[in-house]
């Protein structure tokens, strides 16, 4: 067990709907890292932020968004969903900004239909 | 030149034998290179990293090897046990933040 505790498991919607979902960091972390795995194409790097604020931007949509709160827990909203937003995203938590070691959640797995 | 570029995209190896990934960079301005290993329905989970100013790093049966001059570096396991089948992505981490991964190797052991 990592640590870090991501909610729901599964999440299952349909297009043109908005999910939230929720990651809370391993005690202490400050760091929380969101991203998106798909089969084709790997771990892709949604966002970054370290003790509430933004520290890194990826490939996030604009109809993504997220924020990280003052007891350090993060949500990743997105909205609009379209098929292709169907994915494992998942939460990692680092002790420090620069996140040399992350520990990733269980993930939560979106099904857009 | 964010990219991180993973091969095989896929590995079968016997049991007993080496199993080797290999990724490449671009940007000279990573300077931290991990390797996770995921197993199904899990998170990924660090296994071993190196920083650029050492050639290799061995922790128990797995070892990093790292060519500067080339932006190479591979990940060779030792004595492949079933149990080592999983998924493996390298990644590398440059001074702003981002933290890049590869596209992932899914590494199968016969017993």
């Amino acid at each position: 067990d990592s640590g870090v505790t991501q909610t729901p498991k599964h999440l299952i919607t349909a297009t043109g709907q908005r999910v939230t979902l929720r990651c809370s960091p391993r005690s202490g972390d400050l760091s929380v890292y969101w991203y998106q795995q798909s089969l084709d194409q790997g771990l892709q790097f949604l966002i970054q932020y370290y003790n509430g604020e933004e520290r890194a931007k990826g490939n996030i949509l604009e109809r993504f968004s997220a924020q990280q709160f003052p007891d350090l827990h993060s949500e990743l909203n997105l909205s609009s969903l379209e098929l292709g937003d169907s994915a494992l995203y998942f939460c990692a938590s680092s002790p420090n900004p620069r996140g040399e070691k992350l520990f990733f959640g269980s993930g939560t797995q979106l099904s857009v239909l | 030149q964010q990219q991180v570029k993973q091969s095989p995209q896929s590995l079968i190896v016997q049991k007993g034998g080496i199993s080797i990934i290999n990724c490449a960079y671009e940007n000279t301005a990573f300077d931290y290179f991990p390797w996770y290993q995921q197993f199904p329905g899990k998170g990924p989970a660090l296994l071993i990293a190196i920083r650029p100013d050492v050639s290799e790093k061995k922790e128990g049966r797995f070892t990093i090897s790292f060519n500067k001059s080339a932006k190479q570096f591979s990940l060779h396991i030792m004595d492949s046990q079933p149990g080592d089948s999983a998924t493996y992505f390298c990644a590398a981490l440059s001074g702003t933040y981002k933290y890049i991964f590869g596209t992932g190797t899914r590494l199968k052991v016969l017993a």
